[in-house]
């Protein structure tokens, strides 16, 4: 299994451009988790996914920030208008199990908003 | 919701000391106690985990205790190395996973 993939790796844009983030979870988990790590707030939930339904979305920062999971292998975490403060290292994770269950990490993707 | 709280953020030591950092818990619904490292630029990794119902488990050099009663959990590293280096974060978890802030540990050759 090639494990949690995401895309892209890094992304530079200016302000107010719209950044989408891609994650394809590993085949056969339920579960799918969108965080956002930085030094100064380290790893904040942003979103929890089980069976592409969205369950808990109370870490999305604002309504510039919106995601979606139109099928069990694909999700998108979408920011209109990207703001200089949303640059951090975006992490998607899929879990085998809702809860009580080990969370595999992509690679994450490192956002900078000039 | 959860409120995970880890100590110490930095933590040095000499290359073969032991290593400990813990970690309290606010939610009693929490029943499972996951231990990732993350080395630098690259994404956080499962190391060990524990369940609410074992108070310890150890995997070769890494343990992990477990108090329910006073809601602490706590990762143990002996003989540490140099490639041990990394940050450490525990976590919580009932349904979300709630993680700390994270420790820095630096093992000095």
């Amino acid at each position: 299994d090639a494990g949690v993939i995401q895309s892209p790796r890094h992304e530079v844009t200016e302000m107010g451009q719209e950044v989408t983030l891609r994650c394809k979870p590993i085949s056969g988990h339920n579960s799918l988790f969108w965080y956002r790590q930085t030094m100064m707030r380290g790893l904040e939930l942003l979103i929890y996914f089980n069976n592409n339904v969205p369950i808990d979305d109370s870490g999305m920062p604002e309504d510039r920030f919106s995601a979606k999971m139109p099928n069990a292998s694909f999700s998108t975490l979408k920011i209109q208008p990207s703001e200089p403060r949303d640059s951090a290292v975006y992490f998607c994770a899929s879990s085998p199990s809702t809860g009580g269950s080990e969370q595999y990490f992509g690679p994450g993707t490192r956002l900078t908003v000039t | 919701g959860e409120n995970v709280e880890q100590h110490p953020s930095t933590l040095s030591v000499q290359e073969g000391d032991s290593a400990v950092i813990k970690c309290t818990y606010s939610d009693s619904a929490s029943n499972y106690f996951p231990w990732y490292k993350q080395e630098l630029g690259k994404r956080p990794q499962l190391i060990i985990d524990i369940r609410s119902n074992v108070g310890e488990k150890k995997d070769q050099r890494i343990a992990v205790t477990l108090n329910k009663t006073a809601k602490h959990f706590s990762l143990h590293i002996t003989e540490t190395q140099p490639e041990d280096s990394a940050v450490y974060f525990c976590a919580a978890s009932s349904i979300l996973c709630y993680f700390g802030t994270g420790t820095s540990l630096t093992v000095i050759p």
